[in-house]
């Protein structure tokens, strides 16, 4: 079946820096992807819709010049986490829709991000 | 209200048990249904998607009442290994954005 590889899965940060996560889709084309975070307990909180070949779609409170998104092709996107503070401390995740029926959603592995 | 609701739980039951969870939207356009399960600190995976009709997977048992704009989950015999958190997700009619509801948490005791 489709697959979705993240990566990093866990990376530990200091305050300031930046972060990259990748997101790939193995064996189909994701002309879309999703990013998500989810903190503790918490339910998974869409943060923006990647799309290949255009700006990606933020969700009302995310900032886009902290977290940068890059669809670089049609199997890959990135979400960069600028001058990460601890608050930024969080599961991120990222998934993208399949091609066969049922609209089934694949999720990546998720990546966990501590900043210090 | 939100868009998709669940009871957050913890439903504490004995193995074997027969649990039952539900998950309500308020978007009346929506069209795929889909039960995820997560286990702490993993990413969600698909356990079943919920059609019209209704669907069973082995112990599982997936509903969509569309009427009452609400879908359920019924597990049978529960076993330890069920413990996790169940994901309600939905996508509306016209997109392909996936609404999560917050989880329910399932914990199989011995």
């Amino acid at each position: 079946g489709a697959v979705v590889s993240q990566h990093p899965s866990r990376v530990i940060c200091k305050s300031g820096t930046s972060v990259k996560i990748e997101c790939r889709s193995l064996d189909f084309q994701a002309t879309t992807m999703f990013w998500y975070r989810q903190f503790p307990k918490q339910s998974l909180m869409l943060m923006a819709t990647s799309n290949e070949g255009s700006k990606a779609t933020y969700e009302q409170g995310v900032e886009k010049d902290k977290f940068l998104i890059n669809h670089a092709s049609l199997t890959l996107s990135t979400l960069t986490v600028t001058s990460a503070h601890p608050e930024d401390s969080s599961f991120y995740i990222c998934s993208a829709p399949g091609t066969g029926e049922g609209n089934t959603i694949y999720f990546g592995e998720g990546s966990w991000l501590t900043v210090v | 209200r939100k868009e998709v609701e669940q009871d957050p739980g913890p439903f504490n039951v004995p193995e074997g048990a027969t649990v039952a969870f539900n998950c309500t939207y308020s978007n009346s356009a929506s069209q795929s249904f889909f039960w995820y399960r997560q286990d702490c600190r993993k990413e969600p995976k698909l356990l079943m998607s919920v059609y019209s009709s209704g669907n069973e997977d082995g112990r599982f048992t997936a509903q969509l009442n569309r009427a009452s704009q609400y879908i359920s989950l019924l597990i049978r015999d529960s076993k330890l290994s069920d413990s996790a958190t169940y994901l309600c997700v939905v996508t509306p009619g016209g997109s392909y954005i996936p609404t999560f509801g917050r989880g329910t948490s399932l914990i199989v005791h011995p």
